[in-house]
């Protein structure tokens, strides 16, 4: 199993333009979740779903959509990049809730 | 809306000593959940908790949920250079809310 995967890895984009981080989990699960992480900030939900199909906001889904289309995975997209949205980002997935969120490795993105 | 403040911000301790991070809601929680991650790294479960005033131990780990469900502690005892990371507590259910975390850095 390769748990859960997320791509690119880095990224590095200019103001305005458009982008798409993929999420993708072998698990099964249910739950797949977006957060953002910014130093001191913690981690912050920006969109999740409950199952394919379904998506839902979270603290801060300005400027992101999501698509939920396959069980397995789960798209996060940037229509007009910002600069307050370099960030790293992780993907989660849980069976159900409440049960443990398994993450993927995070995806580093930069705007200038 | 539900919020979880989490306290130190940063903790410096000195490799053996030991190491406690606080994590306290504005609501009362049906479970909450600790993560740990590691420089670099992606947050990793280390345990839940449910029921009210429970304490579950994992080595020298040792997590408390409050008797009224609205607080919770982890405890390091003896900390060693295996436990530097950001430690996260969360709570609950599908949509995990995440405290700020504590920032462990242990100077051998």
């Amino acid at each position: 199993n390769a748990g859960v995967t997320q791509t690119p890895k880095f990224r590095v984009l200019k103001t305005g333009q458009s982008m798409t981080l993929l999420c993708a989990q072998d698990m099964n699960h249910e739950y797949m979740y977006w957060y953002r992480q910014d130093p001191g900030m913690g981690l912050r939900l920006i969109h999740y779903s409950v199952g394919e199909g379904t998506t839902a906001k979270g603290e801060v889904p300005d400027g992101y959509n999501v698509s939920r289309l396959k069980k397995q995975n789960f798209l996060l997209g940037l229509e007009s990049a910002a600069p307050s949205q370099t960030s790293v980002y992780f993907c989660a997935s849980t069976k159900t809730t409440p049960y443990e969120q398994y993450f993927g490795p995070g995806t580093r993105l930069t705007v200038t | 809306g539900q919020q979880v403040m989490q306290i130190p911000q940063y903790q410096h301790v000195q490799e053996g000593e030991d190491f406690t991070t606080y994590c306290n809601s504005s609501t009362t929680l049906s479970n909450i959940q600790w993560y740990k991650q590691r420089p670099g790294g992606h947050p990793v479960f280390l345990i839940q908790l449910v029921k009210s005033g429970e304490v579950k131990k994992q080595k020298r780990l040792t997590f408390q949920f409050g008797e009224a469900k609205k607080n919770s502690s982890l405890h390091i005892t003896a900390t060693q250079t295996t436990d530097v990371g950001t430690y996260f507590c969360a709570g609950p259910g599908g949509k995990l809310i995440f405290g700020q975390g504590t920032e462990l850095s242990v100077k051998p």
